[in-house]
Protein backbone atom coordinates (compact mmCIF):
# COMPACT_ATOMS: atom_id res chain seq x y z
CA UNK A 1 0.00 0.00 0.00
CA UNK A 2 1.45 2.98 -0.62
CA UNK A 3 1.65 5.93 1.51
CA UNK A 4 0.71 9.09 2.30
CA UNK A 5 2.09 11.51 0.21
CA UNK A 6 2.55 15.87 0.01
CA UNK A 7 2.72 17.83 -2.66
CA UNK A 8 5.23 19.89 -3.27
CA UNK A 9 7.97 18.89 -0.91
CA UNK A 10 9.19 22.59 -1.01
CA UNK A 11 7.94 26.39 -1.25
CA UNK A 12 9.36 29.71 -1.61
CA UNK A 13 6.83 32.25 -1.33
CA UNK A 14 6.67 35.61 -0.38
CA UNK A 15 5.25 37.12 2.17
CA UNK A 16 1.10 38.31 1.19
CA UNK A 17 1.04 35.50 -1.20
CA UNK A 18 -0.99 32.32 -0.73
CA UNK A 19 -0.27 28.97 -1.05
CA UNK A 20 -1.94 25.44 -1.62
CA UNK A 21 -0.65 22.72 -0.76
CA UNK A 22 -1.85 18.79 -1.42
CA UNK A 23 -1.95 15.69 0.74
CA UNK A 24 -3.29 11.95 -0.70
CA UNK A 25 -3.85 9.86 2.04
CA UNK A 26 -3.37 5.65 2.43
CA UNK A 27 -6.52 4.19 0.30
CA UNK A 28 -8.91 3.79 2.83
CA UNK A 29 -8.57 6.20 5.17
CA UNK A 30 -11.02 9.03 5.40
CA UNK A 31 -9.35 10.94 7.94
CA UNK A 32 -6.96 13.46 6.88
CA UNK A 33 -5.40 15.47 9.27
CA UNK A 34 -2.82 18.80 8.67
CA UNK A 35 -0.22 19.75 11.61
CA UNK A 36 2.32 22.39 11.07
CA UNK A 37 5.90 22.08 12.55
CA UNK A 38 7.94 25.12 13.66
CA UNK A 39 11.55 24.91 15.85
CA UNK A 40 9.77 27.13 18.31
CA UNK A 41 6.06 25.58 18.55
CA UNK A 42 6.91 22.52 18.02
CA UNK A 43 4.75 20.62 16.27
CA UNK A 44 0.53 21.91 16.32
CA UNK A 45 -2.77 20.50 15.11
CA UNK A 46 -4.58 22.54 12.02
CA UNK A 47 -7.51 20.76 11.51
CA UNK A 48 -8.49 17.38 10.77
CA UNK A 49 -11.24 16.41 7.86
CA UNK A 50 -13.60 13.38 7.50
CA UNK A 51 -15.40 12.61 4.52
CA UNK A 52 -15.43 15.66 3.54
CA UNK A 53 -16.39 18.02 6.16
CA UNK A 54 -14.30 19.52 8.74
CA UNK A 55 -14.29 17.34 12.25
CA UNK A 56 -11.86 19.00 14.13
CA UNK A 57 -9.69 22.86 14.23
CA UNK A 58 -6.79 23.87 16.14
CA UNK A 59 -5.92 27.63 17.27
CA UNK A 60 -5.02 29.16 13.71
CA UNK A 61 -6.15 31.84 12.20
CA UNK A 62 -8.61 32.29 9.44
CA UNK A 63 -6.49 32.27 6.69
CA UNK A 64 -5.68 28.83 7.24
CA UNK A 65 -8.20 26.68 5.70
CA UNK A 66 -8.92 23.39 4.38
CA UNK A 67 -10.70 21.42 2.44
CA UNK A 68 -11.08 17.30 1.25
CA UNK A 69 -12.31 15.80 -1.63
CA UNK A 70 -14.77 12.77 -2.60
CA UNK A 71 -11.55 10.72 -2.87
CA UNK A 72 -10.28 11.73 0.58
CA UNK A 73 -7.46 13.83 -0.83
CA UNK A 74 -6.89 16.77 1.01
CA UNK A 75 -5.77 20.66 0.45
CA UNK A 76 -4.85 23.08 2.86
CA UNK A 77 -4.95 26.77 1.87
CA UNK A 78 -2.78 29.72 3.78
CA UNK A 79 -4.06 33.24 2.37
CA UNK A 80 -1.81 36.61 3.06
CA UNK A 81 1.35 34.94 3.81
CA UNK A 82 3.50 36.04 7.27
CA UNK A 83 7.09 35.46 7.73
CA UNK A 84 6.01 33.69 10.65
CA UNK A 85 4.03 31.01 8.13
CA UNK A 86 7.55 29.30 7.29
CA UNK A 87 7.08 25.78 8.57
CA UNK A 88 7.33 22.29 7.75
CA UNK A 89 3.05 21.08 7.05
CA UNK A 90 2.54 17.86 7.29
CA UNK A 91 -0.33 16.15 6.93
CA UNK A 92 -1.57 12.70 8.10
CA UNK A 93 -4.39 9.99 7.67
CA UNK A 94 -5.78 8.06 9.87
CA UNK A 95 -7.07 3.83 9.54
CA UNK A 96 -5.35 1.04 10.00
CA UNK A 97 -7.63 -2.28 11.69
CA UNK A 98 -7.89 -0.24 14.53
CA UNK A 99 -9.02 2.89 13.09
CA UNK A 100 -6.65 4.61 14.93
CA UNK A 101 -3.13 4.25 13.16
CA UNK A 102 -2.35 7.95 11.64
CA UNK A 103 0.26 8.15 9.49
CA UNK A 104 1.84 11.47 8.21
CA UNK A 105 3.55 12.28 5.06
CA UNK A 106 7.11 13.38 4.16
CA UNK A 107 6.10 17.53 5.04
CA UNK A 108 5.72 19.78 2.84
CA UNK A 109 8.54 22.98 3.49
CA UNK A 110 7.56 26.16 3.14
CA UNK A 111 9.58 29.31 3.48
CA UNK A 112 7.96 32.67 3.08
CA UNK A 113 10.68 35.40 2.58
CA UNK B 1 -5.70 21.28 30.02
CA UNK B 2 -4.20 19.42 26.68
CA UNK B 3 -0.45 19.57 27.45
CA UNK B 4 1.94 16.03 26.78
CA UNK B 5 5.76 16.83 28.30
CA UNK B 6 9.08 15.13 27.23
CA UNK B 7 12.63 15.37 27.90
CA UNK B 8 14.64 17.04 25.81
CA UNK B 9 17.59 14.72 25.30
CA UNK B 10 18.93 11.68 25.97
CA UNK B 11 22.31 9.85 24.94
CA UNK B 12 23.04 6.28 25.34
CA UNK B 13 25.72 3.87 24.16
CA UNK B 14 25.16 1.48 21.00
CA UNK B 15 24.19 -1.87 22.52
CA UNK B 16 22.42 -0.04 25.22
CA UNK B 17 19.00 0.51 26.18
CA UNK B 18 17.25 3.70 26.30
CA UNK B 19 14.39 4.89 28.02
CA UNK B 20 12.45 7.46 26.32
CA UNK B 21 9.60 9.39 28.99
CA UNK B 22 6.37 11.45 28.56
CA UNK B 23 4.08 12.81 30.67
CA UNK B 24 0.58 14.00 29.73
CA UNK B 25 -2.33 16.07 31.14
CA UNK B 26 -5.90 15.32 29.68
CA UNK B 27 -7.44 12.23 31.08
CA UNK B 28 -9.53 11.19 28.36
CA UNK B 29 -6.78 10.39 25.71
CA UNK B 30 -8.04 7.08 24.24
CA UNK B 31 -4.46 6.14 22.65
CA UNK B 32 -1.27 7.08 22.74
CA UNK B 33 1.56 7.05 19.95
CA UNK B 34 5.11 7.51 19.69
CA UNK B 35 6.79 8.75 16.22
CA UNK B 36 10.36 8.68 15.57
CA UNK B 37 11.31 11.86 13.29
CA UNK B 38 14.33 11.78 11.16
CA UNK B 39 16.51 15.04 9.49
CA UNK B 40 14.01 15.63 6.77
CA UNK B 41 11.88 13.66 7.14
CA UNK B 42 8.23 13.55 8.17
CA UNK B 43 6.97 11.25 11.33
CA UNK B 44 7.19 7.55 10.92
CA UNK B 45 4.77 5.35 13.61
CA UNK B 46 6.52 3.78 15.84
CA UNK B 47 3.88 2.12 18.26
CA UNK B 48 0.69 2.80 19.86
CA UNK B 49 -0.85 2.01 23.18
CA UNK B 50 -4.56 1.78 23.95
CA UNK B 51 -5.18 3.87 26.82
CA UNK B 52 -6.57 0.68 29.21
CA UNK B 53 -3.68 -1.20 28.45
CA UNK B 54 -0.36 -1.72 30.76
CA UNK B 55 2.13 -2.23 28.94
CA UNK B 56 2.81 -3.23 24.79
CA UNK B 57 5.69 -5.01 23.40
CA UNK B 58 7.12 -4.51 19.57
CA UNK B 59 10.59 -6.48 18.69
CA UNK B 60 13.09 -3.66 20.37
CA UNK B 61 10.11 -1.62 21.64
CA UNK B 62 8.45 -1.54 24.85
CA UNK B 63 5.90 0.78 25.81
CA UNK B 64 4.92 1.04 29.42
CA UNK B 65 1.87 3.29 30.48
CA UNK B 66 1.00 4.88 33.46
CA UNK B 67 -2.45 5.71 33.84
CA UNK B 68 -2.65 6.65 37.84
CA UNK B 69 0.22 8.72 37.10
CA UNK B 70 -0.41 9.56 33.07
CA UNK B 71 3.42 8.68 32.38
CA UNK B 72 4.06 6.77 29.44
CA UNK B 73 7.57 5.51 28.46
CA UNK B 74 9.26 3.97 25.42
CA UNK B 75 12.28 1.68 25.73
CA UNK B 76 14.44 0.94 22.82
CA UNK B 77 16.50 -2.30 23.63
CA UNK B 78 19.94 -2.96 22.26
CA UNK B 79 19.68 0.99 20.83
CA UNK B 80 21.51 1.10 17.79
CA UNK B 81 23.45 4.43 15.59
CA UNK B 82 20.20 4.03 13.32
CA UNK B 83 18.36 5.19 16.28
CA UNK B 84 19.24 8.41 16.23
CA UNK B 85 16.71 10.77 15.83
CA UNK B 86 13.85 12.89 17.88
CA UNK B 87 11.08 10.98 19.22
CA UNK B 88 7.88 12.20 19.62
CA UNK B 89 5.00 10.93 22.03
CA UNK B 90 1.55 12.16 21.31
CA UNK B 91 -1.75 11.11 22.48
CA UNK B 92 -5.53 11.03 20.91
CA UNK B 93 -8.19 12.59 22.59
CA UNK B 94 -11.55 10.46 22.96
CA UNK B 95 -14.49 10.56 20.41
CA UNK B 96 -12.26 8.76 17.65
CA UNK B 97 -11.11 11.95 16.12
CA UNK B 98 -7.85 12.55 14.04
CA UNK B 99 -6.38 15.50 16.75
CA UNK B 100 -2.87 14.34 18.72
CA UNK B 101 -1.39 16.08 20.97
CA UNK B 102 2.65 15.98 20.64
CA UNK B 103 5.67 16.79 23.12
CA UNK B 104 8.17 19.03 21.91
CA UNK B 105 10.35 16.01 21.22
CA UNK B 106 13.50 14.37 23.05
CA UNK B 107 16.52 13.89 20.61
CA UNK B 108 18.19 10.53 21.06
CA UNK B 109 21.84 10.57 20.72
CA UNK B 110 23.79 7.23 20.50
CA UNK B 111 26.96 6.85 20.03
CA UNK B 112 28.95 4.11 19.27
Amino acid sequence: KAGVTQTPRYLIKTRGQQVTLSCSPISGHRSVSWYQQTPGQGLQFLFEYFSETQRNKGNFPGRFSGRQFSNSRSEMNVSTLELGDSALYLCASMGGPTNYEQYFGPGTRLTVT
Amino acid sequence: GEDVEQSLFLSVREGDSSVINCTYTDSSSTYLYWYKQEPGAGLQLLTYIFSNMDMKQDQRLTVLLNKKDKHLSLRIADTQTGDSAIYFCAEGLSGNTGKLIFGQGTTLQVKP
